[in-house]
């Protein structure tokens, strides 16, 4: 029941544009997106409900197909700041959530 | 305001000792979930605790592992009998209401290392 991100690393230059993908083989309740530095905890970032909707704030975004019980986030114009690993969260009923393994970013000058 | 408190941030255990990792969580929440995490891997699910009240340890080892969230005081996760395969960090996340339609704070997590 472990969604399945991909890629599984990504290297950018700063600017650079990226996205992160998030699959479930069953139907998604929520998805929540997490980002972790290494050696800290991770950070909300955001969260998409069933319902297929968008969601924003500065330069990362996120979309969510319950249709094809799939998510992206979307990075533009990558900062320095945002290298770190990413993770997908994705819940099947109101009680408990599953992680991905991750995507490790690296955003290069 | 005060964000998710774990403590110890890093406990070292022989094998065969207990080991006990608290989570207090932010002011106001009263949900609790336990991760586990290998180095280089993602977040697994242990269990998932309301006040007084075990809601989902589908994700617990079936034994040595327990844990609990009493109506005062933090939550504790207990592992006996450690063995070097528990070694791991593991972070506790604490959000406002029931589910996972709210957003989850973690804590800085506790390094356990078993020698």
């Amino acid at each position: 029941q472990q969604p399945v991100q991909s890629p599984q690393a990504v290297i950018l230059r700063e600017g650079e544009d990226a996205v992160i993908n998030c699959s479930s083989s069953k139907a998604l309740y929520s998805v929540h997106w997490y980002r972790q530095k290494h050696g800290e905890a991770p950070i909300f970032l955001m969260i998409l409900l069933k319902g297929g909707e968008q969601k924003g704030h500065d330069k990362i975004s996120a979309s969510f197909n319950e249709k094809k019980q799939q998510s992206s986030l979307y990075l533009t114009a990558s900062q320095l700041s945002y290298s770190g690993t990413y993770f997908c969260g994705t819940a099947y009923n109101n009680n408990d959530m599953r992680f991905g393994a991750g995507t490790r970013l690296t955003v290069k000058p | 305001n005060a964000g998710v408190m774990q403590n110890p941030r890093h406990l070292v255990r022989r094998r065969g000792q207990e080991a006990r990792l608290r989570c207090s969580p932010m002011k106001g929440h009263s949900h609790v979930y336990w991760y586990r995490q290998l180095p280089e891997e993602g977040l697994k699910f242990m269990v998932y605790l309301q006040k007084e009240n075990i809601i989902d340890e589908s994700g617990m080892p079936k034994e040595r592992f327990s844990a609990e969230f009493p109506k005062e005081g933090p939550s504790i996760l207990r592992i006996q009998q450690v063995v070097r395969g528990d070694s791991a960090a593991y972070f506790c996340a604490s959000s406002p209401e029931r589910g996972v339609a709210y957003e989850q704070y973690f804590g800085p997590g506790t390094r356990l290392t078993v020698t």
